[in-house]
């Protein structure tokens, strides 16, 4: 039973449009993060929350942005789509930085 | 430089045989260690979380094993299914860190 949801699951939009990706947890907890993953890689940090009106961005460098007004809502964006965008995004939340995650399904994305 | 290496890489079973996936880290400050079972187009799922002072913990077929003076992690998969093929990471935690390292893991196929 998932308590950290990310919508819409699948996407395929074409080059140039602002899509957002919705993530939102009901767990009360603190940080989240948004990780990118390639198939059969690793998955790359490219953003991270500790709190309402806390981001920072991750170890990748990202095209992307977030925003934490809510504690249990973090929207990535993504301004201007292009196919090098391709790629799953996986939420996640944890009550600590070190601890346990809890990930969201993933956002499959395709930039035609 | 914290870094965590998995052996192996890939690896093919039958349905009914053991495994056992070898995890080697050098995170540092460390405090605990969690494998994640990630189905393909899935986000991780926990499997078991061992603190820096525990050497096995049990989470029905699957068991992992801590050695924290060599570094050293396993995991073993008795009875494999169908259901086990997926990648397994290796994550090890410590404080001050801002979020987990999500390496590629160890990708398991079980066949019939």
């Amino acid at each position: 039973e998932a308590d950290i949801y990310q919508t819409p699951r699948y996407l395929v939009i074409g080059t140039g449009k602002k899509i957002t990706l919705e993530c939102s947890q009901t767990m009360g907890h603190d940080k989240m993060y948004w990780y990118q993953q390639d198939p059969g890689m690793e998955l790359h940090l490219i953003h991270y929350s500790y709190g309402v009106n806390s981001t920072e961005k991750g170890d990748l460098s990202s095209e992307s942005t977030v925003s934490r007004i809510r504690t249990e809502h973090f929207p990535l964006t993504l301004e201007s789509a292009r196919p090098s965008h391709t790629s799953q995004y996986l939420c996640a939340s944890s009550e600590s930085p070190s601890g346990g995650y809890t990930f969201g399904s993933g956002t499959r994305l395709t930039v035609v | 430089k914290n870094q965590v290496e998995q052996s192996p890489q890939s690896l093919i079973i039958l349905e009914g045989k053991n495994c056992t996936l070898q995890c080697n880290y050098t995170v540092s400050p460390f405090s605990n260690l969690r494998w994640y079972k990630q189905d393909t187009g899935r986000g991780p799922v926990s499997l078991t979380i061992m603190t820096f002072s525990e050497n096995t913990k049990s989470n029905g077929r699957y068991t992992a094993t801590l050695d924290a003076d060599t570094k050293q992690s396993s995991l073993h998969i008795t009875a494999s299914q169908l259901s086990d093929s997926a990648s397994y990471i290796c994550v090890p935690g410590g404080p001050g860190r801002r979020a987990l390292t999500f390496g590629s893991g160890t990708r398991l196929q079980v066949q019939p």
